[in-house]
């Protein structure tokens, strides 16, 4: 079955420092990737997206994600993290066709200074 | 910048009593989507729902739950009759294709049921 797993329930970092979220996915084929961000009393709102190519998509906010076949990994970064980059994240895969979106458990990213 | 709108924010329900959660996607999306999040747990899908009709729905969905578009911008979920275990934050999506492609998320309602 298709699953996408976030190892990591929470995360704190500093400000100013640098920040990787982990997100893994079992796909029978290449699935289309994504990483949302929820804020507070916020709907989620779309960091960045992988369908083909470039294995490095950058995203808004400063934020970027590479996908990892070998790994199967899909993980989440930014080199220097600001105060109001705490909130809640998820990353979501799907397939070709109209198929639902499979979420992740989310992390949540404390920021302190 | 368009988005998807979802009324109410909040809603409080007794047990047994019917809910009707609201949606407006962006005007020139064609794919409409209800997941659910209950407190601590991951975004569930629901239900697809493409050209006037349902596409997918998840095993959540039961016949207590149905969707509809009653008019050119509107798009619902009802939940008949309300359980505790219904309580959650509910969130309507809507994509321009089909949902691999980029899905924008309304605010989420949360549904409190007691």
């Amino acid at each position: 079955a298709q699953s996408v797993t976030q190892p990591d329930i929470h995360i704190t970092v500093s400000e100013g420092a640098s920040l990787e979220l982990r997100c893994n996915y079992s796909y029978g084929a290449t699935p289309y990737l994504f990483w949302y961000v929820q804020s507070p009393g916020q709907g989620l709102q779309l960091l960045l997206k992988y369908f083909s190519g470039d294995t490095l998509v950058q995203g808004i906010k400063g934020f970027e994600a590479e996908f990892k076949r070998s790994q199967s990994s899909f993980n989440l970064r930014k080199p220097s993290v600001h105060w109001s980059d705490a909130a809640e994240y998820f990353c979501a895969g799907g397939s070709s066709g109209n198929t639902p979106l499979v979420f992740g458990k989310g992390t949540r990213l404390s920021v302190i200074a | 910048e368009p988005e998807v709108t979802q009324t109410p924010s909040h809603q409080v329900t007794q047990m047994g009593q019917e809910v009707i959660l609201r949606c407006v996607p962006i005007s020139n999306h064609l794919y409409f989507y209800w997941y659910r999040q209950i407190l601590g747990q991951k975004v569930e899908f629901l239900v697809s729902f493409y050209n006037n009709e349902i596409s997918e729905k998840s095993e959540i969905f039961d016949d207590q739950f149905s969707v509809e578009r009653p008019d050119g911008s509107n798009f619902t979920l009802k939940i008949r009759s309300t359980k505790l275990e219904d309580s959650a934050m509910y969130f309507c999506a809507s994509s321009r294709f089909a949902s691999n492609t980029e899905a924008f998320f309304g605010q989420g309602t949360r549904l409190t049921v007691v």
